[in-house]
């Protein structure tokens, strides 16, 4: 199994544009998470998904960010506008149902 | 409410010697308990995890982990450091309450640097 994958594996734009991460989860998992990493808050939960649809969003920041699961073999963390301090690692992970997570590589994004 | 308080920021070995990172946590259920590793610019591998089974768990690379209920910790240990193994290490713990449809919620550590050194 190729594990998570994530896309890009970097980014950098600039303050105002509209930005787009990718993942794929491990096939047949069913729940999809995404989380960001920056030194100063650690690892948070943004947002999971069970079955294609959004069951926890309390972690997103705010209304710039959203999330869509499309199908069981693609997600998407969009932030727009974005902004200086959205800058972090994205993070995205996949599970079979239990306790344990699997992670992808992750995305580094850098808003200038 | 659960949360995973790891002691030691920042821990640095010689290599071939034993690792110790330390890890306590706080959860009002029986708690499922793991550790990740993170290597420079990677993502979080999984390196062990315990789930109310045995209380020593052997994980990859060398890695065991303890439970002790009664000291409420979770350290991860390993006879003899390699230079391989310097990276950053995440204690995580996962609540048990669950409805249907829901997943457990990881809550992370701060995180421990391991450097081995020469």
């Amino acid at each position: 199994d190729a594990g998570v994958i994530q896309s890009p594996r970097h980014e950098v734009t600039e303050m105002g544009q509209e930005v787009t991460l990718r993942c794929k989860p491990i096939s047949g998992h069913d729940y999809l998470f995404w989380y960001r990493q920056t030194m100063m808050r650690g690892l948070e939960l943004l947002i999971y998904f069970n079955n294609n649809v959004p069951i926890d969003d309390s972690g997103m920041p705010e209304d710039r960010f959203s999330a869509k699961m499309p199908n069981a073999s693609f997600s998407t963390l969009k932030i727009q506008p974005s902004e200086p301090r959205d800058s972090a690692v994205y993070f995205c992970a996949s599970s079979p149902g239990r306790d344990t997570q699997y992670f992808g590589p992750g995305t580094r994004l850098t808003v200038l | 409410a659960q949360s995973v308080t790891q002691l030691d920021s920042h821990v640095s070995v010689s290599e071939g010697t034993p690792v110790l990172l330390r890890c306590n946590y706080s959860s009002s259920y029986s708690p499922s308990l793991f550790w990740y590793v993170q290597h420079p610019n990677k993502g979080l591998q999984l390196l062990l995890k315990y789930t109310s089974a045995a209380t020593l768990v052997k994980g990859i690379n060398g890695f065991e982990a303890e439970f002790k209920k009664s000291e409420t910790s979770f350290h991860l240990t390993k006879p003899s450091a390699h230079m391989s193994d310097a990276a950053e290490y995440f204690c995580v713990v996962s609540d048990l309450v669950r409805r249907t449809g829901t997943a457990s919620k990881l809550t992370f550590g701060t995180g421990t640097r391991l450097q081995v050194t020469l």
